[in-house]
């Protein structure tokens, strides 16, 4: 059983369209995340929601929209998209088991998102 | 803010050359620290992880343990496969469901 899925692994698109990358957790965890890798293997933190709510916003630009129908799902809708979009866009879930816990986040197998 | 600085790649060896890695951190309180795998064509996998200081994290013959007074996480291992091929990268979380913040990854190639 696949833990964190997402969909499509590939996204191949034009300069100016609208997209959306969707992604499932089957592990009961209460918060979820959005990182980007670019070229360079660099990750980055996009998003992050616990309990469908948003909780960290690192400065992404207004048209990359997450959306969480519920606490398995963390949707990532990017609008008008560019060129510079083009990475590797994971999501990840985690669970706040409260305290001092550790935080082991457990990743989907990325979307490739090319924009021609 | 907190950071990550891992040594940068790419590394080249030789099947059954020992590995490491270094990773240093800058973090406010009490970090956990972690190392994750990406495979080429994969998303990333936990390979292992420290929640406290002196802690050491192993699995599959990696080794890192966590140095507080010298602020690292440096990954080890004495005897490298073709397999082991792939990206890794540190990260390291503060306490609750904060994001992980990562290193800019070390490409490791073993050649037979």
């Amino acid at each position: 059983d696949t833990a964190v899925s997402q969909t499509p692994k590939y996204l191949v698109t034009q300069m100016g369209n609208d997209k959306s990358i969707k992604c499932e957790q089957n592990l009961g965890h209460d918060t979820m995340y959005w990182y980007k890798q670019d070229s360079k293997k660099f990750l980055k933190i996009m998003f992050s929601y616990n309990n469908k709510e948003l909780i960290i916003n690192e400065t992404v630009p207004n048209r990359f929209s997450p959306k969480s129908p519920d606490k398995a799902h963390l949707n990532l809708h990017i609008n008008s998209l560019e060129l510079g979009d083009s990475a590797v866009y994971f999501c990840a879930s985690s669970s706040w088991e409260g305290g001092l816990s550790y935080n082991e986040q457990f990743f989907g197998p990325g979307t490739r998102l090319t924009v021609l | 803010g907190n950071s990550v600085t891992q040594m940068e790649g790419p590394v080249t060896l030789s099947e059954e050359a020992f590995l490491t890695i270094n990773c240093t951190y800058t973090a406010t309180g009490y970090p956990s620290l972690f190392w994750y795998v990406q495979y080429p064509g994969e998303g990333l996998q936990l390979l292992l992880k420290a929640t406290k200081a002196d802690d050491k994290g192993s699995n599959k013959g990696f080794e890192a343990t966590y140095r507080k007074e010298t602020t690292s996480f440096h990954l080890e291992k004495g005897s490298v496969q073709v397999s082991d091929s792939a990206v890794y990268f540190c990260a390291l979380s503060g306490t609750g469901n904060t994001p992980l913040v990562f290193g800019k990854g070390t490409r490791l190639s073993v050649i037979a």
